[in-house]
């Protein structure tokens, strides 16, 4: 089975800093990788996914993510975060083949401070 | 397109009380799926759902029942509630399984509370 890691619990940055979340994942074959964003109080939307092809993926609100399949990872990143950045990001993983397995990582929750 | 929306969005239960949630979506999706979330522990899968007539168990199933009669509904049932199970819960879809087919499509949730 699967498993996702989210070092990061809690982040706080300033107003344009730049954001990097940590995302690793454990499992032995292909996966689809997603980033999920939930904003307070609100349900879960999704920032990007990854399928195929080029490993760096652009999602909504500026953020984007590098799969780095030789470290398993998938950070997400955005060059200048904003305060209405402030949420808890989720990072999920499931085998390319499916098998309804979505695993989230426990999330990692930002503030952005102005 | 509504998408997935849940019913209801907030309820306060006893303990023992039974409910059922329900979740509806219009996309004409084969799976559907009920993860609850508790803070510090992400999204887990409680059960799932291939289609029409057909239910598994997840990751924490006990203490929960569902059933898919139709398609676009997915109901989930607390038969007693425990406090434990105060968390809350989000209800998904997706076209199915492999692939582009993978990516899921959640609901707005339902915060309950049992005490």
């Amino acid at each position: 089975a699967q498993s996702v890691s989210q070092h990061n619990h809690h982040v706080i940055l300033s107003e344009a800093a730049s954001l990097e979340l940590g995302c690793n994942y454990s499992y032995g074959g292909t996966v689809n990788l997603f980033w999920y964003v939930q904003y307070p109080g609100q349900h879960l939307q999704l920032l990007l996914k990854y399928f195929s092809g080029d490993p760096l993926v652009k999602g909504i609100k500026g953020f984007e993510a590098e799969f780095i399949k030789s470290k398993f990872s998938f950070n997400l990143r955005k060059p200048s975060v904003q305060w209405s950045d402030t949420a808890e990001y989720f990072c999920a993983v499931i085998p390319t083949g499916g098998g309804n397995k979505l695993t989230f990582g426990t999330g990692t929750q930002l503030k952005v401070e102005l | 397109n509504a998408g997935v929306t849940q019913t209801p969005k907030f309820r306060v239960l006893k303990t023992g009380q039974s409910m059922t949630l329900l979740c509806a979506q219009d996309m004409n999706h084969e799976y559907m799926y009920w993860y609850r979330q508790d803070p510090g522990m992400g999204l887990r899968l409680i059960h799932y759902s291939v289609g029409e007539g057909t239910t598994a168990k997840g990751e924490v199933p006990d203490g929960y029942n569902v059933s898919r009669l139709k398609k676009q509904n997915f109901l989930l049932g607390l038969e007693s509630a425990a406090p434990s199970q105060t968390s809350v819960y989000f209800c998904a879809s997706s076209y199915g399984s492999g692939g582009t087919y993978n990516e899921q499509f959640f609901g707005p949730g339902t915060r309950l509370t049992v005490l």
